[in-house]
Order: C-alpha cells, then structure tokens, then sequence
C-alpha cells in the first residue's frame, strides 16, 4: 500500500546546529503535515502545507510542500534541548476523509547539551 | 480553551476481554478520529466521527468499533482483546469532518494486553 518513507530514521545533535529531515513518497499529495511528538504524549502539529512549492516557518521550523509533491522537508534552526522528541510527516491525498492521511515512521530527534 | 483530553491514560487487559476507551474533544470540535500507534506500524486511522455518525473507517477488524454522543465525546470499544492490540490509542479533534480542518491530539491512552 501507500507508504511514507523518512529519513533519516535517527538523529543525534549538538544544541545549536541545524537538523534537516525529509519525507518521501512514491505518490502525490495535496497537503503535507509535520507533527512532533514527545514521551507519552500525542502528536502536535508543527506546521500545514497546502500548495507544491510552498515554503512555511513557524519560529525556528521551516517546511517546504516539494514540487514533484511527493516530497517534504522539515528544517529546524539552532536546536535546543526541548527540540528532543520524533518527528512525523504526514501526507493526505484527497481533499476530503482522513483514511487518507498517511503517517511516516516519525524521525527521532537527541540534542546533545 | 482545554486540549483534547483522553481516558484513562494507561490500561492493563487480559487476552479475550473488552475494553471502553473515552476522548473529549476540543470545546466547539465536531469531529473525532481514533488511531492506533504501535513502533511496527505507526499511526494507523481506526474511524472517524461527526455528528454521532461514522463517516470514515481504517482497515481494522469488526472488533474496533466506537460511537460518539451528542456533546461530540467519542468511545473506542475493542473487543475479545488479542496481544497484538497492545499499543498508543490517539484520539485528534477538529471542527468539522473529513480532513478539511486541522486535527488535534489528545495525549493518548496506552493499552497493554497480557
């Protein structure tokens, strides 16, 4: 079936740098979402895209919706400790119904001190 | 405005038997959508729920089933519970149906069967 794939699958940083992580796919979508989830908790929404090419921040977060859209990216700038957590795209093809929205296997974030 | 909220938080079973699962939605949220996360699937959609009607449903068998009341709060039921249904119970609110309006998570209920 339809499936995301991200990578990388696991990354360990130092406070301060920069993290770039991204989401592919073999299908076309119409949105892209980026959530972060943290220990026990459930998945918060970081940021939307709605239109190939779009590029959105949101604070130190940048994502872009790829051209092809079957792709995106997810930038954090200057991490801190509290970046710490995994981080999922999601892709949804139609317009419409949420079975069709489809989760990555997340990116786990580690920010060294 | 109070985040969605999901209970219990934890919950031990034993193989066979049935559980109840509860998420409140958003204040002014209509829709409810229940997923499944576990570390070799990931956030799976179980059904969505608007207006006390199931509008969408995943690929799970008849033994997940829900219901939502009139003040838009949803329940899970799995029933004659297997080991494999151990896993995260997510519930995401939003105003309307159907993946027009962003979702909302509760923290989860985590569900263990022995």
């Amino acid at each position: 079936g339809q499936q995301l794939n991200q990578s990388p699958q696991s990354m360990f940083i130092q406070e301060g740098e920069d993290v770039s992580m991204n989401c592919t796919s073999s299908s076309i979508f119409n949105t892209w979402l980026w959530y972060k989830q943290d220990p026990g908790e459930g998945p918060v929404l970081l940021i939307a895209l709605y239109k190939a090419g779009e590029l959105t921040s949101n604070g130190r977060l940048t994502a872009q919706f790829g051209i092809t859209r079957k792709d995106s990216f997810l930038n954090i700038s200057a991490s801190i400790p509290s970046d710490v957590g995994i981080y999922f795209c999601a892709g949804q093809q139609g317009e419409t119904s949420y079975d069709k929205v489809i989760f990555g296997p997340g990116t786990s974030l580690s920010v060294i001190p | 405005k109070a985040g969605v909220t999901q209970t219990p938080r934890y919950l031990i079973k034993t193989r066979g038997q049935q559980v109840t699962l509860s998420c409140s939605p958003i204040s002014g949220h209509r829709s409810v959508s229940w997923y499944q996360q576990t570390p070799g699937q990931g956030l799976q959609f179980l059904f969505e729920y608007f207006s006390e009607t199931q509008r969408n449903k995943g690929n799970f068998p008849g033994r997940f089933s829900g219901r939502q009341f009139s003040n838009s709060r949803s329940e899970m039921n799995v029933s004659t519970l297997e080991l494999g249904d151990s896993a995260l119970y997510l519930c995401a609110s939003s105003l309307s149906s159907g993946g027009t309006d962003t979702q909302y998570f509760g923290p989860g209920t985590r569900l263990t069967v022995l």
